[in-house]
């Protein structure tokens, strides 16, 4: 069955350092999306990205992050200087279509910054 | 502004019997609403959606059912197992389709 990949599983940063969280969506979808969970809450919608571009993104999605699809096949998402309240998992999703298309999520990658 | 959130923080329920999440949306304008599973540690997993145009749906021991009129959403599990432990989500599909809103979460805790 097809999934969605994600690398590393489990980061550790020092404050003001930057990360790059990678994602293999599955292959055949359009959409992209990057979510994070802080432990205990509720899943929070960062960005989504079709087309080489970003369709959506919330006010999580500062001037810190970038996201990048660089080759066709990842789909990164980029933290310039990381902030202690940065910890968190960070999910990608994808999916085939829009509004009824079910939005498969990655396993996550659990940032700790220090 | 427009949420997605939920009743109950925690349902704790005996192992067989029936569970029902509940979730309230106040996006009128939402057309997709979707359920999720998470296990701890793990990513969110698709139970079971529905759209608008429709009031209930089931699937395999789950039928979430839609109340346009007062904006509500729930999930049932039929007998319930171990397995189902988990933290359920309910999410919204805003109208341009490009972002998924998730509520708060219910932590379903399933007593053998």
């Amino acid at each position: 069955e097809p999934e969605v990949t994600q690398t590393p599983s489990h980061q550790v940063t020092q404050m003001g350092q930057e990360v790059i969280l990678r994602c293999v969506p599955i292959s055949n979808h359009l959409y992209f999306y990057w979510y994070r969970q802080i432990l205990g809450q509720k899943v929070e919608f960062l960005v989504s990205f079709y087309n080489n571009e970003i369709s959506e993104k919330s006010e999580i999605f500062d001037d810190q992050f970038s996201v990048e699809r660089p080759d066709g096949s990842n789909f990164t998402l980029k933290i310039r200087s990381t902030k202690l309240e940065d910890s968190a998992m960070y999910f990608c999703a994808s999916r085939s279509q829009l509004n009824t298309g079910e939005l498969f999520f990655g396993e996550g990658s659990r940032l700790t910054v220090l | 502004g427009e949420n997605v959130g939920l009743h109950l923080p925690t349902l704790s329920v005996q192992e067989g019997d029936n569970s029902i999440i509940n979730c309230a949306y106040s996006n009128s304008a939402s057309d997709y609403f979707i359920w999720y599973k998470q296990e701890s540690g793990k990513g969110p997993q698709f139970i079971i959606d529905i759209r608008s145009n429709m009031d209930k749906r089931q699937g395999q021991r789950v039928t979430v059912l839609l109340n346009k009129t007062v904006k509500h959403l729930s999930l049932q599990i039929a007998a319930t197992q171990p397995g189902d432990s988990a933290v359920y989500f309910c999410a919204e599909n805003n109208n341009a389709g490009n972002m998924l809103t998730f509520g708060g979460g219910t932590r379903l805790m399933v007593k053998p």
